[in-house]
């Protein structure tokens, strides 16, 4: 299994919206709505944003919303702010496999 | 609240075995929930090491599973992860973690430890 494919960086200014996307397979992202989204920052442990494609955990931000259109996952972060800087992974279950994305670094400008 | 807490050896020489232990404490880890590895390069992404529950199902990434062993000490309410024949590619930090079931995402990590292999 490969991993799941993110684009290395993206970027906005403080108040507007950005997606992040995460493709994969019909065997994984496409197979299971079971797609994660988590983010880091420099020097500190993932925090889970977003599980079951479109789900946040008690105490995320409503500003973190998640989607899925055939083998691609996307993560969209509205209302941008200057915490929100750091790196982003999307995950997803296939065949009793984890699989990660390689990481996509938001700059907030 | 659960916490886990990596431990073991900074430096690993190459071509010998990488142990760490997780800790976890605020929950029994011979309850139930899954329990896992992952890893993470410097300046990389993540890497899904493998999975174990509690009643003794493992499941190991097919590229490390010739080299893995993930096993489970409930009387220390720890588990443990052993790479062997490790290169400089192993050098990482590795991160425990705890998933609910299989197919649902890690929601409480370690904090992490850093191994690098020396050669």
């Amino acid at each position: 299994q490969s991993a799941l494919t993110q684009p290395a960086s993206v970027s906005g200014s403080p108040g507007q919206s950005i997606t992040i996307s995460c493709t994969g397979t019909s065997t994984d992202i496409g197979g299971y709505d079971y797609v994660s989204w988590y983010q880091q920052h420099p020097g500190k442990a993932p925090k889970l944003i977003i599980f079951g494609v479109n789900f946040r955990p008690s105490g995320v931000s409503d500003r973190f919303s998640g989607s899925k259109s055939g083998n691609t996952a996307s993560l969209t972060i509205s209302g941008l702010q200057a915490e929100d800087e750091a790196d982003y992974f999307c995950s997803s279950y296939t065949s009793s496999i984890t699989l990660f994305g390689g990481g996509t670094k938001l700059t907030v400008l | 609240q659960v916490q886990l807490q990596e431990s073991g050896p900074g430096l690993v020489k190459a071509s010998e075995t990488l142990s760490l232990t997780c800790a976890v404490s605020g929950y029994s880890i011979s309850s139930a929930y899954y329990w896992g590895w992952i890893r993470q390069p410097p300046g990389k992404g993540l890497e899904w090491i493998g999975t174990f529950y509690h009643s003794g199902s493992t499941y190991y990434n097919p590229s490390l599973k010739t080299r893995v062993t993930i096993s489970v000490d409930t009387s220390k309410n720890q588990f443990s992860l052993k790479l062997t024949s490790v290169t400089a590619a192993d050098t990482a930090v590795y991160y425990c973690a705890r998933l609910r079931v299989m197919t649902s995402p890690f929601d409480y990590w370690g904090q992490g430890t850093l191994v690098t292999v020396s050669s």
